[in-house]
């Protein structure tokens, strides 16, 4: 079945220091990925949603400049929070449809800690 | 915009017993899909649904999407163990997907 791969699984860092993250759709092409936040214990928050070879659709409230979307192929996006502080420290994961359109069951990579000193 | 509720937020049960997560829209879907996640994973698709009053199962686990597409059921016959995790649902009218905030099931041995 369809398999994403997101890299890394963990991240401990500074504070100040950027990050990236890579999510990887592995046996098919992805035009659209979705960037998503999760809180412990809590659902899932719709960041942005990554286009390939466009700008990326950010979700009211998420700064764009922060966090930096990148889809430059058809089976890589990237997610790269910027000079990162505790408060963004949180489980960020990455969905892609794969099949089609982007209201389509999504695979979910298996997702990055990220946690900032 | 498209809100997805689901509840109960939490639902402890013992193993055995019956288990059920409703979802509703505030406006009608073209479908609706069904994750699980377990703890200290990422949600995996169970299913999706498409049709009005469409009912799907699989083993123990029962879907139903109610006929004006705007609300959903999850329902686990004789809870194990395994089926510990957190259910969302999500669905999708003109918008990418909705998702529920989930339903965290607890099944005590």
């Amino acid at each position: 079945g369809a398999v994403v791969s997101q890299h890394p699984s963990w991240v401990i860092c500074k504070s100040g220091t950027s990050v990236k993250i890579e999510c990887r759709s592995l046996d098919f092409q992805a035009t659209t990925m979705f960037w998503y936040r999760q809180f412990p214990k809590q659902s899932l928050m719709l960041m942005a949603t990554s286009n390939e070879g466009s700008k990326a659709t950010y979700e009211q409230g998420v700064e764009k400049d922060k966090f930096l979307i990148n889809h430059a192929s058809l089976t890589l996006s990237t997610l790269t929070v910027t000079s990162a502080h505790p408060e963004d420290s949180s489980f960020y994961i990455c969905s892609a449809p794969s099949t089609g359109p982007s209201n389509q069951p999504q695979h979910f990579g298996d997702g990055t800690r990220l946690s900032i000193l | 915009g498209q809100q997805v509720m689901q509840i109960p937020q939490y639902q402890h049960v013992q193993e055995g017993e019956d288990f059920t997560t409703y979802c509703n829209s505030s406006t009608t879907l073209s479908n609706i899909q069904w994750y699980k996640q377990r703890p200290g994973g990422h949600p995996v698709f169970l299913i999706q649904l498409v049709k009005s009053g469409e009912v799907k199962k699989q083993k123990r686990l029962t879907f139903q999407f109610g006929e004006a597409k705007k609300n959903s059921s999850l329902h686990i016959t004789a809870t194990q163990t395994t089926d510990v995790g957190t259910y969302f649902c999500a669905g999708s009218g003109n918008t990418p997907l909705v998702f529920g905030k989930g339903t965290r099931l607890s099944v005590i041995a």
